[in-house]
């Protein structure tokens, strides 16, 4: 099983910031990871698949880059409904699996 | 508009028996990859069970495997988990979820959720 490692557990930022978070695989994954983010109390929200690509309906504030085995989040610009806890997903090998998450909260 | 409604949920009883339904419309079922992903109480996300758009592939996390079975009802829109000797460890809300797209095989990305069905394992 492929584990998944989030950094930092939690991030504290003022809205405009930007905010870099890292997802680390225990082995390569390839492209094959993804991001979402999620609000309490509702489902999470696909954000970046395969590594870079945003996915529909997604602002271009939220970019995504790495490969093989470390990926990175970036939110160029906070907003203040950016404030979530995010995860990041490999679809490389099967079971697949959700890194513990990176809470974005307001400094 | 894609839409995923979880029924099903509930409390049941440690080794009891429980079976979540997922109804979708708004896409051609029968092309997507299905998954359950569930999230324990103030926990992080875990991927449970996924299932071919044929439902002739199926896939499990080792927590749940041989006490949950994933299948599928093309004709009727709706994925199925069937979940057998139930522990107290399984208490979560379940989502239904829908691949980013079409494919026959490979795995998915979770492009789609449902709202939610909590399950809650207690005597």
């Amino acid at each position: 099983e492929i584990v998944l490692t989030q950094s930092p557990a939690t991030l504290s930022l003022s809205p405009g910031e930007r905010a870099t978070l890292s997802c680390r695989a225990s082995q390569s994954v390839t492209k094959y990871l993804a991001w979402y983010q999620q609000k309490p109390g509702q489902a999470p929200r696909l954000l970046i698949y395969d590594a870079s690509n945003r996915a529909t309906g997604i602002p271009a504030r939220f970019s995504g880059s790495g490969s093989g085995t470390d990926f990175t989040l970036t939110i160029s610009s906070l907003e203040p409904e950016d404030f979530a806890v995010y995860y990041c997903q490999q679809r490389s090998n099967w079971p697949l699996t959700f890194g513990p998450g990176t809470k974005v909260d307001i400094k | 508009e894609v839409q995923l409604l979880e029924s099903g949920g509930g409390l049941v009883q440690p080794v009891g028996s429980l079976r979540l339904s997922c109804a979708a419309s708004g896409f051609t079922f029968n092309t997507y990859v299905m998954s359950w992903v569930r999230q324990a109480p103030g926990k992080g996300l875990e991927w449970v069970s996924a299932i071919s758009g044929s439902g002739g592939s199926t896939y499990y996390a080792d927590s749940v495997k041989g006490r949950f079975t994933i299948s599928r009802d093309n004709s009727k829109n709706t994925v199925y988990m069937q979940m057998n000797s139930l522990r107290a460890e399984d208490t979560a809300v379940y989502y239904c979820a829908k691949d980013r797209v079409e494919r026959t095989s490979g795995s998915p990305n979770f492009e789609n959720w449902g709202q939610g069905a909590l399950v809650t394992v207690s005597s």
